[in-house]
């Protein structure tokens, strides 16, 4: 069965510091992972897809297909970091499955 | 262009009562999801419509339904209402959502309590 498990509720560092939100997947065929974002008072928006390789706001995320883990880095992270992070995997077409997110709080 | 609208931004129903919850897509999205969110389960997937078709389904009863019109508009009906199905119903609305690592757009979502 499909499943996305981030197994960090609360996860706090200091500003300057990195930060690695981690995510673990569970999944039958190929993967297309994706992590998505939710700052205070906006909108839950797309950070990054693995297929794109691309780094978003410092942040990138790499699939390890032997671990099942697409995690999240940043090696310093900004107070503007903090928000809630989930992960998710598609299962094809539109039907994605969620974390239960992280919330990342960057102390000054 | 405007984004992804929910409306009623928030709800109060009772339970037994049905709900009926609103999204309008981005335009020339014709792709719209649904999800709900709790504190406990994060997102969950409850159905995918296209071209006024539900073309996915997540693990949810019966009693959650959905529509999809001709101008992509849907609509997401909740019947008879328990207290577990307090939540915060998360509409996405995506181009075509038939390719894959398409970008989902989400709304701000309808909080619904039932008491």
């Amino acid at each position: 069965a499909q499943r996305v498990t981030q197994p960090e509720k609360l996860l706090s560092v200091f500003k300057g510091a990195p930060v690695e939100l981690k995510c673990n997947y569970s999944y039958s065929g190929s993967p297309e992972l994706f992590w998505y974002v939710q700052y205070s008072r906006q909108r839950l928006q797309l950070l990054l897809r693995h297929i794109s390789r691309e780094s978003i706001k410092g942040f990138t995320a790499d699939l390890n297909k032997g671990e099942t883990s697409f995690h999240l880095k940043k090696p310093f992270a900004q107070e503007e970091d903090s928000a809630m992070y989930y992960c998710a995997l598609s299962g094809g077409g539109n039907q994605f499955y969620f974390g239960t997110g992280t919330s990342l709080t960057v102390i000054p | 262009k405007a984004g992804v609208t929910q409306t009623p931004r928030y709800l109060i129903k009772t339970r037994g009562q049905q709900v009926t919850l609103s999204c309008s897509p981005i335009s020339g999205h014709r792709s719209v999801s649904w999800y709900q969110q709790t504190p406990g389960q994060g997102l969950q997937f409850l159905f995918e419509y296209f071209s006024e078709t539900q073309r996915n389904k997540g693990n949810f009863p019966g009693r959650f339904s959905g529509r999809q019109f001709s101008n992509s508009r849907s609509e997401m009906n909740v019947s008879t209402l328990e207290l577990g199905d307090s939540a915060l119903y998360l509409c996405a609305s995506s181009r075509t959502g038939g390719v894959t690592n398409e970008k989902l757009f989400f709304g701000s979502g309808t909080q619904l309590s039932v008491l």
